[in-house]
């Protein structure tokens, strides 16, 4: 079946701008993550959905940060007034429920490079 | 609060010859393991995973990893390696209510000819 996939793979913004970074989670499955790999700190956790419940928001870095997850479904990572220190690598995965011995299955991610 | 260690940044290794990733981790509570490979250009993907049960849990792709609680390890072994097996890997931690993946920096494994 179809796995996560994330648009678009690649990005290129000027510093200031505003980007948006979607996620389409494998069908049925309820949890949804968006974590974030550069070079210097690695893979990190930003932000965690699980059905209709609150997120967990506390990775994002900053309140340029935002996410929403419409329908259980679809997610969009929205970066505001972005800094060149935002560029990496943002990859989201799926998970058939929310819990922590679940399977997290990864996108390809989105390359954001700002300049 | 969970951390995770990757001994080695980078490990070269000639083709057919074994190879051992090292993971060490830090929890206070029940802990679930995993290992990630990352090709390049691409996403993580699962090798395996300790959730409960027997210690030493094998994967995909010839792999192979060790749970030990006194040592507070999680090595990654494959006992004769190909060139396709080069890629990132990384060593990761959930559990309890801690549900995200805390991960390590990551090991470079480059297989050469």
């Amino acid at each position: 079946g179809a796995g996560v996939s994330q648009s678009p793979s690649n990005k290129v913004t000027e510093k200031g701008k505003d980007v948006e970074l979607r996620c389409d989670p494998i069908s049925g499955h309820t949890a949804l993550y968006w974590y974030r790999q550069s070079l210097g700190q690695g893979l990190e956790f930003l932000i965690y959905f699980q059905g209709n419940s609150a997120p967990d928001k506390s990775g994002l870095p900053s309140d340029r940060f935002s996410a929403e997850r419409t329908g259980g479904s679809v997610s969009t990572l929205t970066i505001q007034r972005t800094q060149q220190e935002d560029s990496a690598v943002y990859l989201c995965a799926s998970s058939r429920r929310g819990g922590s011995s679940y399977e997290q299955y990864f996108g390809p991610g989105t390359r954001l490079t700002v300049t | 609060a969970q951390s995770v260690t990757q001994l080695d940044s980078q490990v070269p290794v000639f083709e057919e010859a074994p190879v051992e990733l090292r993971c060490n981790y830090s929890s206070s509570v029940s802990v679930y393991l995993f290992w990630y490979v990352q090709y390049p250009n691409q996403g993580l993907q699962l090798l395996l995973k300790y959730l409960s049960g027997s210690t030493l849990v094998k994967g995909i792709n010839g792999f192979e990893a060790e749970f030990n609680k006194s040592q507070t390890s999680f090595h990654l072994r494959k006992p004769s390696v190909h060139i396709s097996d080069t890629a990132e890997y990384f060593c990761a931690v959930s559990g309890g209510s801690n549900y995200k993946l805390t991960f390590g920096k990551g090991t470079l494994l480059t297989v050469n000819p």
